[in-house]
């Protein structure tokens, strides 16, 4: 069984569109968060949820907004994509925010805006 | 599929010991790269290595990359408090962007004052 699973695994769209990548896991873990990784492989956070309420918001352009629906879901909804915005970006859970909790990570989503 | 396994899963030193962590794949690595997990601020990004036989260094952490490019070692000396966290280490196996990038399954480390 995948722990945390990512859709879509590739994504190539075109500049100004809006897009969305879902994450779920059956873990039962409270805490999940959104990374982006850039070119060089720096992770860095955008977004951590706990139990549904938005506990860490990095300086995110606004056209990112995350959605949790329920504690095992936190998709990310991205309008007007800019060329910028191609990254691989990652979603993680933990049973509590993060400091002692282990994250276990997703594939990853390609994000390639055109 | 390509695997990195981290050892030890947990640590827990007295201040001022010495500790080394290992992350080891089984397959050849392009790059290895060491993060750490600090609350409130998710991974933070240590070292990135890519060369068999490197060696990189950051205040007291020393992060080493076999001949083979199979096997890593982070290294804490003196450690401290500071130091306590989550330690991940993360790889790829191509060049490339799109392929995929694998996490190690993390080490807790516990530094006691």
């Amino acid at each position: 069984d995948t722990a945390v699973s990512q859709t879509p695994k590739y994504l190539v769209t075109q500049m100004g569109n809006d897009k969305s990548i879902k994450c779920e896991q059956n873990l039962g873990h409270d805490t999940m968060y959104w990374y982006k990784q850039d070119s060089k492989k720096f992770l860095k956070i955008m977004f951590s949820y706990n139990n549904k309420e938005l506990i860490i918001n990095e300086t995110v352009p606004n056209r990112f907004s995350p959605k949790s629906p329920d504690k095992a879901h936190l998709n990310l909804h991205i309008n007007s994509l800019e060329l910028g915005d191609s990254a691989v970006y990652f979603c993680a859970s933990s049973l509590l925010p993060a400091g002692g909790e282990t994250q276990y990570f997703g594939p990853g989503t390609r994000l390639l805006v055109l | 599929s390509q695997e990195l396994e981290q050892s030890p899963q947990s640590l827990i030193v007295q201040e001022g010991k010495n500790l080394t962590i290992n992350c080891t794949s089984s397959k050849t690595l392009y790059g290895l790269y060491w993060y750490k997990q600090k609350y409130g601020e998710g991974l933070i990004f240590l070292m990135m290595l890519q060369k068999g036989g490197e060696e990189k260094s950051h205040e007291k952490i020393t992060a080493k990359l076999d001949e083979k490019k199979q096997q890593s070692s982070l290294h804490i000396t003196a450690s401290q408090p500071s130091h306590a966290g989550i330690y991940l280490c993360g790889a790829d196996d191509t060049p490339n962007t799109g392929n995929q990038f694998y996490f190690g399954t993390g080490t807790s480390l516990t530094v006691i004052p």
